[in-house]
């Protein structure tokens, strides 16, 4: 099956500073993709939906200027978490669909611990 | 709106024995797909299985079966002869036909004893 590769898988940041999370498609377009955040024992919960090329669409009650989407390729988007406060500590998944609507890939998820 | 309901927070099934998963959703689309999917304690999402709405066979994956009732609006993973590896999270999942956000039940933790 098709390979989303996400990085870091995990980080421990300083309150207040910003963390970036890559996500990439390796061996197919990655039309779409989407952020997700999951808290412990908990479903996973979709924060934003990024098309290559445009901007970001934020679900409701995620604040779009603390996490930055950025989906510049076909391959990769980027999530920001900008200003990170311990409350942002959390697991954060991507995935990633070529077109083809039933399927969608994830990555392995990122960790984040600020302190 | 859609919704997906998972009401086993957690089950437990003895090594080689059959498991059944519950997940019932609703939806006011004709066309959806349904998923399952594996999240072992390293956290990444494993896909296990697929349903379209109009399929009109079960899916079955290797040890995986999923009981279509679409009736009863519900989709329930059948995991055959469990094996220790089997122990992780399961959600079940819903997409609709020519979209792409999917939705997530709350999950069910599978413990397989041996």
């Amino acid at each position: 099956g098709a390979v989303v590769s996400q990085h870091p898988s995990w980080v421990i940041c300083k309150s207040g500073t910003s963390v970036k999370i890559e996500c990439r498609s390796l061996d197919f377009q990655a039309t779409t993709m989407f952020w997700y955040r999951q808290f412990p024992k908990q479903s996973l919960m979709l924060m934003a939906t990024s098309n290559e090329g445009s901007k970001a669409t934020y679900e409701q009650g995620v604040e779009k200027d603390k996490f930055l989407i950025n989906h510049a390729s076909l391959t990769l988007s980027t999530l920001t978490v900008t200003s990170a406060h311990p409350e942002d500590s959390s697991f954060y998944i991507c995935s990633a669909t070529g077109g083809t609507w039933a399927e969608a890939f994830f990555g392995q998820g990122t960790r984040l611990t600020v302190v | 709106a859609q919704k997906i309901t998972q009401t086993q927070p957690g089950m437990f099934v003895q090594e080689k024995e059959a498991v059944t998963l519950d997940c019932t959703y609703d939806t006011s689309d004709q066309s959806y797909g349904l998923f399952w999917y594996k999240q072992p304690s390293s956290g990444e999402m494993i896909f296990l299985i697929y349903q379209g709405s109009y399929d009109e066979q079960n899916a079955t994956e290797g040890r995986y079966s999923l009981n279509f009732q679409k009736a009863r609006k519900s989709a329930n993973l059948v995991i055959s002869a469990s094996q220790l590896g089997d122990s992780a999270m399961y959600f079940c999942a819903m997409r609709a036909t020519g979209g792409f956000k999917t939705i997530f039940g709350a999950g069910t933790r599978l413990f397989v004893k041996a």
